[in-house]
């Protein structure tokens, strides 16, 4: 079955830097994109960006560019999110999500906890 | 960006009654997608391309809409389906999510 396993919690300190995976599979792991979402804290849902794994193409959200990086490793079918320059604005639950062909967001990993305090 | 807008922000509902979630979208989208979560999980794929039903929903939920205002409907209220709602637009970037409806059991 699907199944996108996400990094464990993370405690940083401002002004760091931060590098969650999502380990896919149960799938192809190139055929479809990979979405990364932000939920702070009793808040709503934030659409961070989305990667093509098989070309590597990226594209962000206008309030995440030169916050996030997404990157890839085909040879382990495993997603990155880079994030860098952290506030406590920055402390949030992470998940990444498969972009299904017809169905949006149709997996989704555990979500990884980041907290930055100092 | 489209600003997706829901109502109410929270309700609560007797089991066996009528709910309805609404979504209004800033600029007219081509379909409107929903996702439901619980507390501490992550949100689960509820209903897509406005009206179809993910895998394992029950029938008793349904949606409908179009241009700038969504719906899911839940014909009979069960004690299962008190979670949050989110509804979420593709039809432009950057992907944007309404700001949830939590739904909680009378």
């Amino acid at each position: 079955q699907v199944q996108l396993q996400q990094s464990g919690a993370e405690l940083t300190k401002p002004g760091s830097s931060v590098k969650i995976s999502c380990k896919a599979s149960g799938y192809t792991f190139t055929s479809y994109d990979i979405s990364w979402i932000k939920q702070r804290p009793g808040q709503a849902l934030e659409w961070i960006g989305a990667i093509n794994p098989g070309s590597g193409g990226t594209g962000y959200n206008e309030k995440f560019k030169g916050k996030a990086t997404l990157t890839v490793d085909k040879s382990s079918s495993t997603a990155f999110m880079q994030l860098s320059s952290l506030t406590p604005e920055d402390t949030a639950v992470y998940y990444c999500a498969r972009e299904g062909w017809y169905l949006p967001m149709d997996a989704w990993g555990q979500g990884a906890s980041v907290t930055v305090s100092s | 960006e489209i600003v997706l807008t829901q109502s109410p922000t929270t309700m609560a509902a007797s089991p066996g009654e009528k709910v309805t979630i609404t979504c209004r979208a800033s600029s007219s989208v081509s379909y409107m997608h929903w996702f439901q979560q619980k507390s501490g999980t992550s949100p689960k794929p509820w209903i897509y391309d406005t009206s179809k039903l993910a895998s394992g929903v029950p029938d008793r939920f349904s949606g409908s809409g179009s241009g700038t205002s969504y719906s899911l409907t839940i014909s009979s209220m069960e004690a299962e389906d008190a979670a949050t709602y989110y509804c979420l637009q593709r039809s432009s970037y950057p992907l944007t999510f309404g700001s949830g409806t939590k739904l909680e059991i009378k």
